[in-house]
């Protein structure tokens, strides 16, 4: 079964401490893995797609990293603006749906 | 403004009853898909509609229905309304299909009490 597993499932950071967020993933064949950013109470909002192992994408302070079984998303010295849920997703297999992870919550604290 | 429409925003409605939701995808793109986000589940998806026809279904309850008229834009029927059913209903939009990722609405926050 496709399965999309995130961890932490929350983060409290200080200000300009950075860290990662972790997505594994089981499918196969993987087209494509993607990095949303959700608000409370709005939709998500697309930050990256990487498509092969060892792809790496920069937007600002973070930085998506994807290998064979995982992807990364690396904070670089974040602040409170940053503060939301971020998901991972993948496409099933019939590429008819993105399947998400439960995503982490992350909160920055100045 | 993502360009993909949703309304309403919120809904209030009692058990039992029946609500629509509607939506309006980014111009251009083909592809309808709707998706459930409770706490405890994250976002589950209902199905996905192709220049007005069903493609795909995923966890969608057979209260459930939806359609993609020939303007594009769809709408999600959600009848015997139960109480687990209050949730935030999103609806995306994609040129053709998921392997190229989605644009979100802002969603509909239903409530059943």
């Amino acid at each position: 079964e496709d399965q999309v597993t995130q961890s932490p499932e929350a983060l409290r950071l200080q200000e300009g401490e950075s860290s990662s967020l972790n997505c594994s993933y089981t499918v196969s064949g993987l087209r494509g893995l993607f990095w949303y950013r959700q608000d409370p109470g709005k939709g998500p909002e697309f930050l990256f797609t990487l498509y092969s192992a060892g792809e790496e994408k920069e937007k600002e302070r973070l930085i998506a990293t994807l290998t064979k079984k995982e992807s990364f998303l690396h904070i670089t010295a974040p602040k409170p603006e940053d503060s939301a849920t971020y998901l991972c997703a993948v496409p099933n297999q019939a590429g008819t749906a993105l399947i998400f992870g439960k995503g982490t919550t992350l909160s920055v604290s100045s | 403004d993502s360009g993909v429409t949703q309304t309403p925003k919120h809904l209030i409605t009692a058990t039992g009853q029946r609500v629509t939701l509607r939506c309006s995808p980014r111009s251009g793109d083909l592809s309808v898909y709707w998706y459930q986000q409770s706490l405890d589940q994250g976002l589950q998806f209902l199905i996905q509609y192709y220049n007005g026809e069903e493609r795909a279904k995923g966890n969608i309850l057979e209260r459930f229905s939806a359609q993609q008229f020939p303007d594009l834009h769809s709408e999600l029927n959600l009848s015997s309304l139960e109480l687990g059913d209050s949730a935030l209903y999103f609806c995306a939009s994609s040129v053709m299909d998921s392997n190229y990722g989605y644009t979100f609405g802002s969603g509909t926050r239903l409530t059943v009490v």
